[in-house]
C-alpha cells in the first residue's frame, strides 16, 4: 500500500519567518495530495490540496509544490503568525477507486511571537 | 456546511467492556472513515465504508468492527476494550472520488480504557 513520510515532526519558527514541511509518497499512481491543519483540541481541516497534473498551487500565505518524478510534495507557509501554530498532516491517496488517503505522521508547527 | 457529529467527546471504559462509538454525517456522503490518532503516529485508518452495509479494513482493524446500516451513520465497535485502545478516535466522511475527495472530520472521541 501507500506509504507517506513527513518531516520534520516538530518545527519551531519566529513570527514572520517561513515554514516548510515536506512529504514523500511511495505509490506513483497517487494523484491527489491534501494538507490538513489541526489546531489544539480541534478537528483536522483541509487547508490546501494539489493534484498530480499541477506543479504548484498558492492560496494567500500558503503554497504547495509537487514533484511527481521524485514523489515529493511540500507545504510552504510565508510570514508565519501565531495562529498558524498547529499540527499539519499531509496525505496521498492509496487506491484506484474510492479515495482512501494515507496520512503522514504530522508536523507540530510552533510560531513564537 | 457539512457536519460530522461524534456522539461523545470523552469516554471512560473498563477493560473487557464492549464500546460503541457513533458518527453521523448530514450531507449524504458516500464514504465514511474511522481513524485513530496517537501522538507521533498521525492518523491511522481503522475501517472505512463506501456504501451502506459495505465495509473495508484499513491499516489497523484488529480489535475493532464497524457497522453501517444507514448512509448517514457509521459506528465503530470495540468488542472487548483493552488498555492499548486508549486513544483519540476521529470519524470522517467524504462525498466520493473524482474531485470530491475532501475529508470532513468529526471533533473526535477521547477514549480511555482503564
Amino acid at each position: 500500500g501507500e506509504n507517506v513520510e513527513q518531516h520534520p515532526s516538530t518545527l519551531s519558527v519566529q513570527e514572520g519567518d517561513s515554514a516548510v514541511i515536506k512529504c514523500t509518497y511511495s505509490d506513483s499512481a497517487s494523484n491527489y495530495f491534501p494538507w490538513y491543519k489541526q489546531e489544539l483540541g480541534k478537528r483536522p481541516q483541509l487547508i490546501i490540496d494539489i493534484r498530480s497534473n499541477v506543479g504548484e498551487k498558492k492560496d494567500q500565505r500558503i503554497a504547495v509544490t509537487l514533484n511527481k518524478t521524485a514523489k515529493h510534495f511540500s507545504l510552504h507557509i510565508t510570514e508565519t503568525q501565531p495562529e498558524d501554530s498547529a499540527v499539519y498532516f499531509c496525505a496521498a491517496d492509496a487506491s484506484g477507486g474510492s479515495y482512501i488517503p494515507t496520512f503522514g505522521r504530522g508536523t507540530s508547527l510552533i510560531v513564537h511571537p | 456546511d457539512v457536519k460530522v457529529t461524534q456522539s461523545s467527546r470523552y469516554l471512560v471504559k473498563r477493560t473487557g467492556e464492549k464500546v460503541f462509538l457513533e458518527c453521523v454525517q448530514d450531507m449524504d456522503h458516500e464514504n465514511m472513515f474511522w481513524y485513530r490518532q496517537d501522538p507521533g503516529l498521525g492518523l491511522r485508518l481503522i475501517y472505512f465504508s463506501y456504501d451502506v452495509k459495505m465495509k473495508e479494513k484499513g491499516d489497523i482493524p484488529e480489535g475493532y468492527s464497524v457497522s453501517r446500516e444507514k448512509k448517514e451513520r457509521f459506528s465503530l465497535i470495540l468488542e472487548s476494550a483493552s488498555t492499548n485502545q486508549t486513544s483519540m478516535y476521529l470519524c470522517a466522511s467524504s462525498l466520493d472520488s473524482g474531485g470530491s475527495e475532501k475529508l470532513f472530520f468529526g471533533s473526535g472521541t477521547q477514549l480511555s480504557v482503564l
